[in-house]
């Protein structure tokens, strides 16, 4: 069975510009997170989606976005980046309605570099 | 607002000793804790869930114990390896208002010397 899949791997960006990140939950899962993490603050959560809806939002500004199709895929947007936007952007899938679930797999992420 | 802390950023032990790690929590009392692996430039990997009723779970060379009234969890690794080393995340689950709310601690990085 695939695990969780990201992509890009690896992606540099310039201030101002947007971003479009991708994940593919294990097949079967309906539910993706997403997470941003960062040698300062750790991973923090981002938001959530079930059946294409998002279910639970962290605390992080407009410009962080996301969504999910009917098959359960899973994108995430963030626009006019900033530098402090660097880090390392994680998708996590589970079996079951959310993260309060239980076990979350999680994809191998997406090293954003905002110059 | 609930806050989790993994007391050490780093652990130094050696091979065959035991490895302890800490995660301490404030406020409401979890409905679980988890306990992951990660590994530099990959993603976290799960190893244990424990449940607010729950005093002790184990697997393999692994246990996690779960204290609500220290608020603490301690995460152990017998007969530790190199291939040990790594950093180990902590996350708690838990409800403010009708939500589930995960929230991860910043990580022990644990280093077992041959």
């Amino acid at each position: 069975k695939a695990g969780v899949t990201q992509t890009p791997r690896y992606l540099i960006k310039t201030r101002g510009q947007q971003v479009t990140l991708s994940c593919s939950p294990i097949s079967g899962h309906r539910s993706v997170s997403w997470y941003q993490q960062t040698p300062g603050q750790g991973l923090q959560f981002l938001f959530e989606y079930f059946s294409e809806t998002q279910r639970n939002k962290g605390n992080f500004p407009g410009r962080f976005s996301g969504r999910q199709f009917s098959n359960s895929r899973s994108e995430m947007n963030v626009s006019t980046l900033e530098l402090g936007d660097s880090a390392l952007y994680l998708c996590a899938s589970s079996l079951g309605q959310g993260v309060s679930t239980g076990e979350l797999f999680f994809g191998e992420g997406s090293r954003l570099t905002v110059l | 607002s609930q806050k989790i802390e993994q007391n050490s950023e780093a652990l130094n032990i050696q091979e065959g000793k035991t490895a302890t790690l800490t995660c301490n929590y404030t406020n409401y009392s979890p409905a679980y804790l988890q306990w992951y692996r990660q590994d530099p430039g990959r993603g976290p990997v799960f190893l244990l869930l424990i449940r607010e009723n729950e005093k002790e779970k184990r697997k393999e060379r692994l246990k996690v114990t779960f204290d609500t009234t220290l608020k603490q969890s301690l995460f152990h690794i017998t007969a530790s390896q190199p291939a040990d080393s790594a950093t180990y995340l902590c996350a708690l689950l838990y409800y403010g208002g009708s939500q589930g709310n995960l929230i991860f601690g910043k990580g022990t990085k644990l280093s077992v010397k041959p």
